[in-house]
């Protein structure tokens, strides 16, 4: 079974403020995923990485695919108040066909 | 992306009975797959819905208490049976097309058990 940890799991941060989520496994993933959730909604796809070392950029959010494709990280430059949701990583395995693997998530709070 | 209604978007239920979930997207996709989720919380993948047979069950869901139906490649159904208060939670329709795993979600149904 492929897991993936995400951490921190709750993050309360001041607007303007950096801030960064993990997602972190044993497993190698042909493709990593991030979504964000907004209460009462469905999680809205932000961004895959599929190679290894890569490093993708939406805006102030920075995402990287480590080396060996088992973590990834997001990161959000001078966080505003429309960050405030539920980030959620998800990895695609080879052998799991379209399945994904949801990471526990991280609940990021940005305080006007 | 796929456009996809989910309804009901919320239902207080009595313990014992059954609440089924409908799933319509605007275009023809190849996987749809249930999920259950605790507000807050992560994704438990429930089943895929297969068109036209039977769905594929993760570990710890049972045809019986979730059927689900796939008439045909643009609409599904999930069925959460025999009510109990632990099945109150959020239950999400998602897609994903051809051989990419990239998944597009309804708005979810939040399930509340009395």
């Amino acid at each position: 079974t492929q897991l993936l940890e995400q951490s921190p799991q709750f993050l309360s941060i001041q607007e303007g403020e950096n801030l960064t989520v993990y997602c972190n496994s044993s497993s190698v993933f042909s493709s990593l995923q991030w979504y964000r959730q907004e209460p009462g909604e469905g999680p809205v796809l932000l961004v895959t990485v599929v190679t290894g070392g890569e490093v993708k950029k939406l805006k102030r959010l920075t995402f990287q695919f480590g080396d060996a494709r088992k973590d990834s990280s997001l990161h959000i430059t001078a966080a505003q108040p429309g960050d405030t949701g539920l980030y959620l990583c998800a990895g695609a395995g080879k052998a799991a066909g379209n399945k994904l693997t949801f990471g526990g998530g991280t609940r990021v709070l940005v305080k006007p | 992306s796929a456009v996809i209604s989910q309804k009901p978007s919320r239902d207080i239920c009595q313990r014992g009975t059954s609440l089924t979930i409908q799933c319509q997207v605007d275009s023809q996709v190849t996987m749809m797959f249930w999920y259950r989720q605790q507000p807050g919380q992560s994704l438990t993948l429930i089943a895929t819905a297969n068109q036209g047979s039977e769905a594929t069950y993760e570990s710890g869901f049972v045809i019986d208490k979730f059927p689900i139906s796939r008439p045909n490649l643009t609409f599904s159904t999930l069925t959460v049976s025999n009510l109990s208060p632990e099945d109150s939670s959020i239950y999400l329709c998602s897609v994903s097309q051809g051989l990419s795993t990239e998944a597009f979600f309804g708005q979810g149904t939040r399930l509340t058990v009395v």
